[in-house]
């Protein structure tokens, strides 16, 4: 079965250009999130969906980030203008039911590393 | 005071030694609790839960002891395969989504 699928891989863009993150959460599951990993500040949430909704964005940065969610199977992370402080691993990760009622597992997809120059 | 906190190490330790690692958390209404092992470049995965009365898969052991507010994570006859960074979890206090993670402790088992 095929996991959380992440887009790009690898990308390396200059200051100010907008970069755009791609997900697709395993099938059936109904909740995803978007952390963003570095060296510095460990893993952090940035925001997360249920049912498509988003019901947390408190961990975004700022203005220069958005997240959509426009279906079940993909969700997008925007930077706008991207700077070089946003280099980091962005990971995408989906669940299955709440996470207070079952085994606590997310699962990661591969990860985007996002280069800012 | 960060959310949850762990020692990033590294641990550098020996075939078959037994390591711990602990973490806090600041918020006590936090109620479930987790291990992630994330290897070098990947993504995290899910190695454990920590429940109230603790609890054991194989080598690993895995505790909680909320009066202190922390967890704990046990591994015994440590292998090679065991060099990880390992992530503490937390789901914030009062939500029902918000996983929270340790910036994580590195283990380095040497032959």
């Amino acid at each position: 079965d095929a996991g959380v699928i992440q887009s790009p891989r690898h990308e390396v863009t200059e200051m100010g250009q907008e970069v755009t993150l791609r997900c697709k959460p395993i099938s059936g599951h109904d909740y995803l999130f978007w952390y963003r990993q570095t060296m510095m500040r460990g893993l952090e949430l940035l925001i997360y969906f249920n049912n498509n909704v988003p019901i947390d964005d408190s961990g975004m940065p700022e203005d220069r980030f958005s997240a959509k969610m426009p279906n079940a199977s993909f969700s997008t992370l925007k930077i706008q203008p991207s700077e070089p402080r946003d280099s980091a691993v962005y990971f995408c990760a989906s669940s299955l039911l709440r996470l207070a009622a079952n085994t606590g597992e997310l699962f990661f997809g591969e990860g985007s590393r996002l280069t800012v120059l | 005071r960060k959310e949850v906190e762990q020692d990033p190490g590294p641990f550098n330790v020996p075939e078959g030694a037994t390591v711990a690692f602990n973490c806090t958390y600041s918020n006590s209404a936090s109620q479930s609790f987790f291990w992630y092992r994330q290897d070098c470049r990947k993504e995290p995965k899910l190695l454990m839960s920590v429940y109230s009365s603790g609890n054991e898969d194989g080598r690993f052991t895995a505790q909680l002891n909320r009066a202190s507010q922390y967890i704990s994570l046990l591994i015994r006859d440590s292998k090679l395969s065991d060099s990880a960074t390992y992530l503490c979890a937390v789901i914030r206090g009062g939500s029902q989504g918000n996983l929270i993670f340790g910036k994580g402790t590195k283990l380095s088992v040497k032959p």
